[in-house]
């Protein structure tokens, strides 16, 4: 069974809007959760991420937000730019010193000029 | 430049052959992680090694073999492995638990 949901295989944005990609998870001892980009024929970069005592974190266009009570995250793109065009993971971590990452399926995102 | 590197970027190899994945990074991180992303799935961890010990094997089947010589490199070592092992194959480093995974451009393997 899936830990980390992501119900949206892909959208669509036109340049200039709000891109926001959704992530759901099921593991209440999840506590720390990133974000990742992933370009074609390329391994995911690591965008920005959050930990579970914090609703919201920024950085520069990116901005994650995390609903503990919903167990929902989502990654605010503002502007939303064609190098975005990507696909985009949601990725969690349970608590302790813990290695491993649970992702979702990723977002399949496309920014038109 | 992810500062990992894994080599070669394709491999092709019948079921009964041999051959190693490797990984190295440059961010001089503690641990590295070796993870399989097959079509439709998602990114599914198969081993971590922190300071060259392992710390987890996600019940990876034996003809997968992992090898940790120093914090810096990392192999997978494959033998006799079926068509259903064709799939990316990603490493990625961390300074530590709980922090961002720096991930490598990934090997795609196809088993013939």
């Amino acid at each position: 069974d899936q830990q980390v949901k992501q119900n949206s295989p892909s959208l669509s944005v036109q340049e200039g809007r709000i891109s926001i990609l959704n992530c759901d998870y099921t593991n209440s001892m999840f506590d720390y959760f990133l974000w990742y980009k992933k370009y074609p024929a390329e391994g995911p970069t690591f965008l920005i991420s959050i930990s579970s005592i914090k609703d919201k974190n920024e950085d520069g266009r990116f901005t994650v937000f995390l609903n503990k009570s919903a167990k929902h995250l989502s990654l605010h793109i503002v502007p939303s730019q064609p190098g975005d065009s990507a696909v985009y993971f949601c990725a969690a971590v349970s608590g302790g010193s813990n290695y491993k990452l649970t992702f979702g399926k990723g977002t399949l995102l496309t920014v038109n000029p | 430049e992810t500062g990992v590197t894994q080599t070669p970027r394709h491999l092709v190899m019948g079921m009964t052959n041999k051959k190693s994945l490797k990984c190295e990074q440059h961010l001089g991180h503690n641990a590295m992680y070796w993870y399989k992303q097959s079509a439709k799935k998602p990114l599914e961890l198969m081993f971590v090694y922190n300071f060259k010990e392992q710390t987890e094997n996600n019940s990876v089947p034996s003809r997968f073999s992992p090898e940790c010589p120093n914090s810096s490199h990392l192999f997978l070592h494959l033998h006799t492995l079926q068509p259903e092992d064709s799939a990316l194959y990603l490493c990625a480093s961390s300074q530590g638990p709980n922090q961002p995974q720096h991930f490598g451009d990934g090997t795609r393997l196809s088993i013939l």
